[in-house]
């Protein structure tokens, strides 16, 4: 079965990073745009980032925009997001996607990011 | 910034048509799409390209566009379609994806 699995959740303070990773498995990674999705408890989707199948286009939410940086290792079929100078406002369950560029077709079930003193 | 507007809330009895809006004030040349969210669950992509439906996704379940405005529909409304559901398109630039707030489908 096509899935991607995210880790690297948890509780950090604000100020702090945190890096979150995505292992891919069953389709071929390096084929497809990859996004990190957000939702805040009780709260609607957001879209975070995405980043093509090369690794050379990104693109950000304002919100997140010079504190996050997402990548990939295509190698190790892996996604990651690399998220700096966080703030409480970010704290959510944050979601792997592939898709194609504009959409999203195969979620993770999520990691929840809390940042609170 | 560019917005998806959703109604918060739809209630509907089994059997009945439940219609989900919606609306930007002026939904750019691309594609709408529309993702499913069970309690407690990741989300499922409903619709794709404005009226594709993956496969699995029964045929009751479509949508549509008019003006600024696009709709999904669900014919027969079932208890397991309680959920949220959120609309999402892309700005004009492209650059950036953009949700709709999302609606709560109450099954009465």
């Amino acid at each position: 079965e096509v899935q991607v699995v995210e880790s690297g959740g948890g509780l950090v303070q604000p100020g702090g990073s945190l890096r979150l990773s995505c292992a891919a498995s069953k389709f071929t990674f390096s084929n497809y745009w990859m996004h990190w999705v957000r939702q805040a408890p009780g709260k609607g989707l957001v879209w975070v980032s995405r980043l093509n199948s090369d690794g050379t286009t990104t693109n950000y939410a304002d919100s997140v925009k010079g504190r996050f940086t997402i990548s990939r290792d295509n190698a190790k079929n892996t996604l990651y997001l690399q998220m700096n100078s966080l703030r409480v406002e970010d704290t959510a369950v944050y979601y792997c996607v592939e898709g194609p560029m504009d959409s999203f077709d195969i979620w993770g079930q999520g990691t929840m990011v809390t940042v609170s003193s | 910034s560019y917005e998806l507007t959703q109604p918060p809330s739809v209630s509907v009895s089994p059997g009945q048509t439940a219609r989900i809006t919606c609306s930007a004030d002026a939904l750019p040349n691309q594609y709408t799409y529309w993702y499913q969210q069970r309690p407690g669950q990741a989300p499922v992509l409903l619709i794709y390209k404005d009226s594709g439906r993956p496969s699995g996704v029964p045929e009751r379940i479509s949508a549509s566009r008019s003006g600024t405005t696009v709709t999904l529909t669900i014919s027969g409304v079932q208890a397991e379609d309680e959920a949220d559901y959120y609309c999402q398109s892309t700005d004009r630039s492209g650059a950036s994806v953009v949700f709709g707030g999302g609606t709560k489908l109450t099954v009465l």
